[in-house]
């Protein structure tokens, strides 16, 4: 059974850094086509897509947000990390992260992660 | 373009059936794939690719896309499919994601 759980900080300060840890179980991180994303959405508002890691070591990233975002992976902790730099208010919002799974020319997020609730403000 | 739009709000009488479109240029690229949302929950996936359903899902649940428009289409409406639901591709770069806008639906 494949599961994923974010953790990190319920609240930061304005300019503060955001550092989320997804820990996941049931696959590898190190097996090739394993790939881990990042999603948010703040209050009320849409999903919007944040940055991946692949079993290989690639990443992507928002280009809205790329030059605030770092991703990385501990394969021997099946963990990944995801850092947001100069956190604002507007960054409020339940951050998620999931497995994309690929299949040919199909991709998909599946499972999700729980959810968790960053809220910025001083 | 990168974006993916859809309708904010459609309503659909219990038991009958109700489309949700999804609009964008990286459609006629890369399939989508649907996400339902209840409130407080997580995302939880119903379609992806050309119209292949996740274990669990049921089959009152389709998909199918032409040209820049992907649909997501429920048969037979229940109360439970009262839900957000998203839509997701790969953006025109192919390395990247976009969530479309996301569609309330409600049951009446």
């Amino acid at each position: 059974q494949v599961t994923l759980r974010e953790s990190g900080p319920a609240l930061v300060k304005p300019t503060q850094t955001l550092t989320l840890t997804c820990t996941f179980s049931g696959f590898s991180l190190s097996t090739s086509g394993m790939c881990v994303s990042w999603v948010r959405q703040p209050p009320g508002k849409a999903l919007e897509w944040l940055a991946l890691i692949d079993w290989d070591d690639d990443k992507y990233y928002s280009t809205s947000l790329k030059t605030r975002l770092t991703i990385s992976k501990d394969t021997s902790k099946n963990q990944v990390v995801l850092t947001m730099t100069n956190m604002d208010p507007v960054d409020t919002a339940t951050y998620y992260c999931a497995r994309i799974n690929t299949h040919g020319e199909y991709n998909w997020f599946d499972p999700w992660g729980q959810g968790t609730l960053v809220t910025v403000s001083s | 373009s990168s974006e993916l739009t859809q309708d904010p709000a459609v309503s659909v009488a219990l038991g009958q059936t109700v489309r949700i479109t999804c609009q964008g240029d990286s459609l006629r690229s890369y399939y989508a794939s649907w996400y339902q949302q209840k409130p407080g929950q997580a995302p939880v996936l119903v379609i992806y690719g050309k119209n292949n359903r996740p274990s669990g899902i049921p089959d009152r649940f389709s998909g199918s896309s032409s040209g820049n428009t992907a649909s997501l289409t429920i048969t037979g409406a229940q109360a439970e499919d009262e839900a957000d639901y998203y839509c997701n591709s790969r953006d025109s770069s192919g390395n990247r994601y976009v969530f479309g806008t996301g569609t309330k639906v409600t049951v009446l």
